[in-house]
């Protein structure tokens, strides 16, 4: 596609419940990357995947959030039994970057996933 | 570990005025600053990158500075206009490790008024 698509744009949920928010990448995009922004408050690093390196999981704040990543393509960061704190913008973004490490390439964001839970 | 901090957290300025956003960071040790602007509801679009070994870089009306000796950053907006009504972003980029993951400020909210 054109650019980097996340859906839903919007998902209410129930405290408790399982969500799954999708990311689909700039073709050609090897690494791609999950960023939460809560209200107010910069950008907080999640999860980070490059190529068929293991991903970067330092950012995940608990057990009850994991990302898969299939090849180059989708990726869906799920949430178990949701949290009221974890209401925010969920926000991905893919880039050219060839390998692991720091990297030039310019990162490109999709419009994210407003996560609301009740 | 790297902190960002942006100051002011918002600002108000009359269309046509130069301004200047600040970017401060803790960790001098950077691989490249950059600056992103977000539009309510949308992500955010990179605006410009300053590798660590670069002082600044121009794009249009903006320009972004780099000091890593004093971990700072500006951007500077000429004239600006009433589309320039944002979120501006700055991030910090470590050398280290095997990611490439981005620190990010607060942001500072710009109004531009006509």
């Amino acid at each position: 596609g054109a650019g980097v698509s996340q859906s839903p744009s919007n998902k209410v949920t129930e405290k408790g419940k399982d969500v799954e928010l999708r990311c689909d990448p700039i073709s050609g995009h090897t690494a791609l990357y999950w960023y939460r922004q809560r209200l107010g408050q910069g950008l907080e690093f999640l999860i980070y995947f490059q190529g068929n390196s293991a991903p970067d999981k330092s950012g995940l704040p608990s057990d009850r959030f994991s990302a898969e990543r299939t090849g180059e393509s989708v990726s869906t960061l799920t949430i178990q039994r949701t949290q009221q704190e974890d209401s925010a913008v969920y926000l991905c973004a893919s880039s050219l970057a060839r390998r692991p490490g720091p990297t030039n390439e310019k990162l490109f964001f999709g419009s994210g996933t407003q996560l609301s839970v009740l | 570990k790297q902190e960002v901090t942006q100051i002011p957290a918002a600002l108000s300025v009359p269309e046509g005025e130069n301004l200047v956003l600040n970017c401060s960071f803790t960790d001098s040790a950077i691989y490249n600053l950059q600056w992103f602007r977000q539009d309510p509801g949308k992500g955010l679009t990179s605006l410009l990158l300053i590798q660590s070994s670069q002082r600044e870089q121009t794009s249009g009306r903006l320009n972004a500075s780099l000091d890593k000796s004093s971990g700072r950053s500006t951007l500077y907006i000429a004239a600006s206009q009433p589309g320039d009504s944002a979120t501006y972003l700055c991030a910090a980029q470590n050398y280290g490790g095997a990611t490439n993951k981005l620190i990010f400020g607060t942001g500072t909210l710009l109004a531009v008024q006509p």
